[in-house]
């Protein structure tokens, strides 16, 4: 069956990067588009961006440029998150979600950014 | 950006009797297909988000008919007929019609008086 599964915990150093991988198995990747959505402890959920598997573009949040990549490997139906220069507020789950009006979602990974 | 508001943000109900949640935005939903792309989302603790509703109104696959969904342009509402154990999360609505970006309501948290 179609899933997408992320890669495990993290915890990092204020001013350290991130990289959080989303495996796509069970469909044709590069049929949908790749989103990202964070959701910080006890609090809602954030959209931050999507990438493109065929061609590899992205859409970011605006508060999230410059410091964020979603990138992708089509030779292993692989999407990245990659975030910079890390802050405490940046403790989130980070889930990747497949368009399509959201139908699936990746199990979420715990980063944690602490001194 | 669309908001989109939810109400309440905490919904006690009892066992077997139905509950309501709101979810309005500060526009029409109507994309220019015709079509309302307002969805529901089901997130029981400690679990990811799941979509129970698409398009206002239709359950997705091994969602209970207990759910429904319902509403037009800028009003639309998720019931349970009849609040199960299992039910209790946080239940968010979401609009995928003017993006980016996508945006959430704040989230109904479910509970079992």
């Amino acid at each position: 069956q179609a899933q997408l599964v992320q890669s495990g915990a993290e915890v990092k150093r204020p001013g350290a990067s991130v990289k959080v991988s989303c495996k796509a198995s069970g469909y044709i990747f590069i049929d949908f588009y790749l989103h990202w959505v964070r959701q910080a402890p006890g609090q809602g959920l954030e959209w931050m961006g999507w990438v493109g598997p065929k061609s590899g573009d992205t859409n970011y949040v605006q508060k999230f440029q410059g410091r964020v990549a979603m990138t992708r490997d089509t030779s292993i139906n692989t999407v990245y998150l990659e975030i910079q220069r890390l802050r405490s507020d940046d403790t989130a789950v980070y889930y990747c979600v497949r368009d399509g009006n959201f139908d699936m979602w990746g199990q979420g990974t715990m980063v944690t950014v602490s001194s | 950006d669309v908001v989109v508001t939810q109400s309440p943000l905490s919904l006690p109900v009892t066992l077997g009797q139905p509950a309501s949640i709101s979810c309005r935005s500060n526009q029409s939903l109507v994309y220019s297909d015709g079509n309302t792309y307002l969805n529901w989302f089901q997130q029981r603790p400690g679990q990811s988000p799941r979509r129970l509703i698409y398009k206002v109104s239709n359950r997705d696959s091994g969602v209970p008919d207990r759910f429904s969904g319902s509403g037009s342009a800028t009003d639309f509402t998720l019931k349970i007929s009849r609040v199960e154990a299992e039910d209790v999360g946080i239940y968010y609505c979401m609009q995928s019609t003017h993006w980016p970006p996508w945006t959430f309501g704040q989230g109904t948290k479910v509970e079992i008086k």
